[in-house]
């Protein structure tokens, strides 16, 4: 089944900074979604790009998709406390819903 | 206000037990999913259901159960045959074709004792 992988697993900023977190994923696919997951809580949808698609927004967050390489990344920019949170890709799209990497945990440092 | 209600959100049990963790949805949405999550790991699918009274296999449905009787429930049965229960459970449901975006609960955590 297809996997997305995310990295790096753990990254800690400063608030303010911009935070780059990779997903790779092994076959080809329709689109890409992204996910947050703050601590004990279920997963929020953020964003899904289309295969044909190379790059999207939604406020302070870029997804880019590059389908040759298999990898899309996420970019959170001025990051806030707030963001502090697991953000999982995912793909699939099928009757048997989406495969999830085991996601970054983010930590945005005041 | 729409959306999946689990419960309960914790829950204690005694090896040899069965549970039932119970998702409620008012969002109209056909397609309804179980996810298991583990520490640090990412979601693997138990069991998933595209109509009532119709469930398909995950990838760990062992030692599970489901049954979707109405198109709002989707209970998730943890029997005793699971080797290795404790974990957190995330239902999840989606009323789109083709993109799956997930609408997901709040997750129920389970502890065996």
């Amino acid at each position: 089944s297809q996997q997305g992988e995310e990295d790096p697993q753990a990254l800690s900023i400063q608030e303010g900074e911009n935070a780059t977190m990779n997903c790779s994923y092994k076959t080809s696919i329709n689109n890409l979604q992204w996910y947050r997951q703050n601590s004990g809580r279920g997963l929020v949808h953020l964003i899904l790009i289309r295969s044909n698609e190379r790059e999207k927004h939604s406020g302070r967050l870029r997804v880019t998709l590059d389908t040759s390489k298999k990898s899309s990344s996420l970019l959170i920019t001025a990051s806030r406390a707030a963001d502090t949170a697991s953000y999982f890709c995912a793909t699939g799209g099928g009757a048997d819903g989406l495969t999830f990497g085991k996601g970054t945990h983010l930590i945005i440092q005041p | 206000d729409g959306g999946i209600t689990q419960s309960p959100k914790y829950l204690f049990r005694k090896e040899g037990q069965n549970v039932t963790l119970s998702c409620e949805q008012n969002l109209n949405h056909d397609a309804m999913y179980w996810y298991r999550q583990d520490p640090g790991q990412g979601l693997r699918l138990i069991y998933y259901s595209q109509i009532v009274n119709d469930f398909q296999k995950g990838d760990i449905a062992e030692g599970y159960s489901v049954s979707r009787e109405k198109k709002e429930s989707f209970p998730l049965t943890v029997t005793s045959a699971q080797k290795n229960p404790t974990a957190f459970y995330l239902c999840a449901s989606t009323g789109q074709s083709g993109a799956n975006v997930l609408t997901f609960g709040a997750g129920s955590r389970l502890t065996v004792l």
